[in-house]
């Protein structure tokens, strides 16, 4: 059974262009977070969903930043006109239920670096 | 809203001794109470949980934690340290209507 699967691992990105970090669940597992670690920092909530739904977005910055988990394929975290402060560790988590006291299963990350 | 903190950001401890890592929370109700741990480049790995019951929980690599209520703490105890025990950890608190949140971390460091 293969654990959470995030890709890229590393993603170099210019000022301004787009970056796509891609999160498959656990199998069997619907519900997906998504954190941000800052060097030498905590880990940051950012968004909740489920299949087609977000759940919670009160982590997630108001502009250039969206997620989505389609019935289908991976959940996509997007961030649009990067800038340098948007260098970081980006992780996906997923378990099978939002209720209930099941731990989050966390992706290797996404190491997300803008120059 | 829910909270946890994590006072130390770093504990060092000589490998044999025992350690703890201190977590203290706030939630509405009861809560549910993680540890996880991440090494160095790498996801966070589930170590232990409390949900109900006993008040000490035993989970992966000999760690253990207790749940102490009037306190609002799930202080992370291991009886004797290893060398690759030093990592960060974080402790969590889910609520009842399934809302995560994570402390800030504690950077674990063994020293032999």
């Amino acid at each position: 059974n293969a654990g959470v699967m995030q890709n890229p691992r590393h993603l170099v990105r210019r000022r301004g262009q787009e970056a796509r970090l891609r999160c498959s669940p656990m199998k069997g597992h619907s519900h997906v977070y998504w954190y941000r670690q800052l060097p030498e920092e905590g880990l940051k909530f950012m968004v909740y969903l489920q299949k087609e739904n977000i759940i919670d977005e009160s982590g997630m910055p108001k502009e250039r930043f969206s997620a989505e988990f389609p019935k289908e394929g991976p959940s996509i975290l997007r961030i649009q006109q990067v800038v340098r402060g948007d260098s970081a560790a980006y992780f996906c988590a997923s378990s099978p239920n939002d209720r209930g006291p099941y731990e989050q299963y966390f992706g290797p990350g996404t190491r997300l670096t803008v120059t | 809203a829910q909270s946890v903190a994590q006072p130390e950001d770093q504990v060092n401890v000589a490998e044999g001794n025992p350690l703890t890592v201190k977590c203290t929370y706030s939630v509405s109700g009861n809560p549910y109470l993680f540890w996880y741990v991440q090494y160095p480049n790498r996801g966070l790995q589930f170590l232990l949980k409390y949900i109900t019951g006993d008040n000490l929980v035993k989970g992966s690599y000999g760690f253990e934690a207790e749940f102490n209520k009037s306190q609002t703490s799930f202080h992370l105890k291991k009886p004797s340290a290893l060398v690759s025990d030093s990592a960060l950890y974080f402790c969590a608190v889910r609520d009842r209507a399934g809302k995560s949140t994570f402390g800030d971390g504690t950077t674990l460091t063994v020293k032999p």
